[in-house]
């Protein structure tokens, strides 16, 4: 089975720019969650989705960040513009929705984010 | 509000010595907890999870791990390591009624010595 697939694996791009990073969850799965991971704080929940609507976007760092699922097999996160205090591994997970809070979530293998 | 704390951000064990890490949790109902695995380069694999059902999880790769509600802790074994465990682990919680959040401890660094 395909798992959470995000692109691009790695992203080197200079401030000021606009980075979208892609997400296409597991088929089924009704969850999709987004992750930023730093040495300084760890991993971080940025926005979960539940049928493609976000339900909590309280951990998008400042306006600069969006997220949108438009449909049940993909989910961008954009920043624009883009600074070097956003250099971090940005994850991408989901999981189903039958059986609760109790369901793993899974994760794709991340996109490392450099802003020069 | 949930929350785990991980005690000892890195941990050094010989090769085919016992592995023990540390979680405790914070939540006003026992919750379900999950220990993943990260490898360089790559995302969070799920180790094992606790879900009411036993006390004592079995998971991949040999490890286990007990839920000890006086303790309030999830602790993460394995009798003998291997090269291959050296990675980053970490446990998280999620609530069992609400939202659908997982809350990440800061994570431990496993270092197998030869």
């Amino acid at each position: 089975d395909a798992g959470v697939i995000q692109s691009p694996r790695h992203e080197v791009t200079e401030m000021g720019q606009e980075v979208t990073l892609r997400c296409k969850p597991i088929s089924g799965h009704d969850y999709l969650f987004w992750y930023r991971q730093t040495m300084m704080r760890g991993l971080e929940l940025l926005i979960y989705f539940n049928n493609n609507v976000p339900i909590d976007d309280s951990g998008m760092p400042e306006d600069r960040f969006s997220a949108k699922m438009p449909n049940a097999s993909f989910s961008t996160l954009k920043i624009q513009p883009s600074e070097p205090r956003d250099s971090a591994v940005y994850f991408c997970a989901s999981r189903p929705g039958t059986g609760g809070s109790n369901q793993p979530q899974h994760f794709g293998d991340g996109t490392r984010l450099s802003i020069l | 509000a949930q929350s785990v704390t991980q005690l000892g951000s890195h941990v050094s064990v010989s090769e085919g010595a016992l592995v023990l890490l540390r979680c405790n949790y914070s939540s006003s109902v026992p919750p379900y907890l999950f220990w993943y695995v990260q490898y360089p380069n790559q995302g969070l694999q799920l180790l094992l999870k606790y879900t009411s059902a036993a006390t004592l999880v079995k998971g991949i790769n040999g490890f286990e791990a007990e839920f000890k509600k006086s303790e309030t802790s999830f602790h993460l074994t394995k009798p003998s390591a291997h090269m291959s465990d050296a990675a980053e682990y970490f446990c998280a919680v999620s609530e069992v009624f609400g939202n659908e959040k997982l809350t990440f401890g800061t994570g431990t660094r496993l270092t197998i010595i030869p």
